[in-house]
């Protein structure tokens, strides 16, 4: 199957910091993707959609302006928690959508705020 | 709208058991598509199985099993013989059979296998 990168794998940061999440696609291209986040012991929520090239569209609950998404090229796509809290503390994972239906999930990053 | 229940919410077994864990959706569409992956300790996803809506045949894979029943919209998942690294949180999860679409998870079942 496809490789997906996350970068970083886990972080730290202090209250009102901003965090930046790297999802890259290693040996395939794709139009759209999805980030999701888990809060500890619970499934994984649909955060965001975005295709390469647009403005990525939320789902409802989601701060457009506190999680920005760069959708800038179909292998990569950054998430940006700005200003974080601790209530923003997860598990976020990203995946790449392909043309046979199947997504490929990143590994995760698991963001800490302090 | 569509929805995926894993009523199941955490199963304990010994090693060597049998065990069958439970997903049944809700979904509008004729057409669609059923996953479930399995999330270890170390949080990142496992695909297991893609099921197309118009395959109803049941699947094996090793130890790992699939029920696919359309008429009860179940898609039940059955581990033969567990072994312990099989502990982990297992996610089925549904899509519409269309590019660019989300996938919608069910809350998971925690399975854990003891010696």
């Amino acid at each position: 199957g496809a490789v997906v990168s996350q970068h970083p794998s886990w972080v730290i940061c202090k209250s009102g910091t901003s965090v930046k999440i790297e999802c890259r696609s290693l040996d395939f291209q794709a139009t759209t993707m999805f980030w999701y986040r888990q809060f500890p012991k619970q499934s994984l929520m649909l955060m965001a959609t975005s295709n390469e090239g647009s403005k990525a569209t939320y789902e409802q609950g989601v701060e457009k302006d506190k999680f920005l998404i760069n959708h800038a090229s179909l292998t990569l796509s950054t998430l940006t928690v700005t200003s974080a809290h601790p209530e923003d503390s997860s598990f976020y994972i990203c995946s790449f959508d392909s043309v046979s239906y199947e997504q490929y999930f990143g590994p995760g990053t698991r963001l800490t705020v302090t | 709208a569509q929805k995926v229940t894993q009523a199941q919410t955490e199963i304990s077994v010994v090693e060597k058991e049998d065990v069958t864990l439970d997903c049944v959706y809700e979904t509008r569409d004729t057409t669609y598509y059923l996953f479930w992956y399995k999330q270890p300790p170390s949080g990142e996803l496992v695909f297991l199985i893609r099921r197309n809506s118009f395959d109803e045949q049941n699947e094996i894979s090793g130890r790992y099993s699939w029920n696919f029943q359309k008429s009860t919209s179940s898609f039940n998942f059955t581990i033969t013989a567990s072994q312990v690294v099989d502990s982990a949180v297992y996610f089925c999860a549904l899509s519409e059979a269309q590019a660019g679409t989300a996938l919608i998870f069910g809350k998971g079942t925690t399975l854990s296998v003891s010696s």
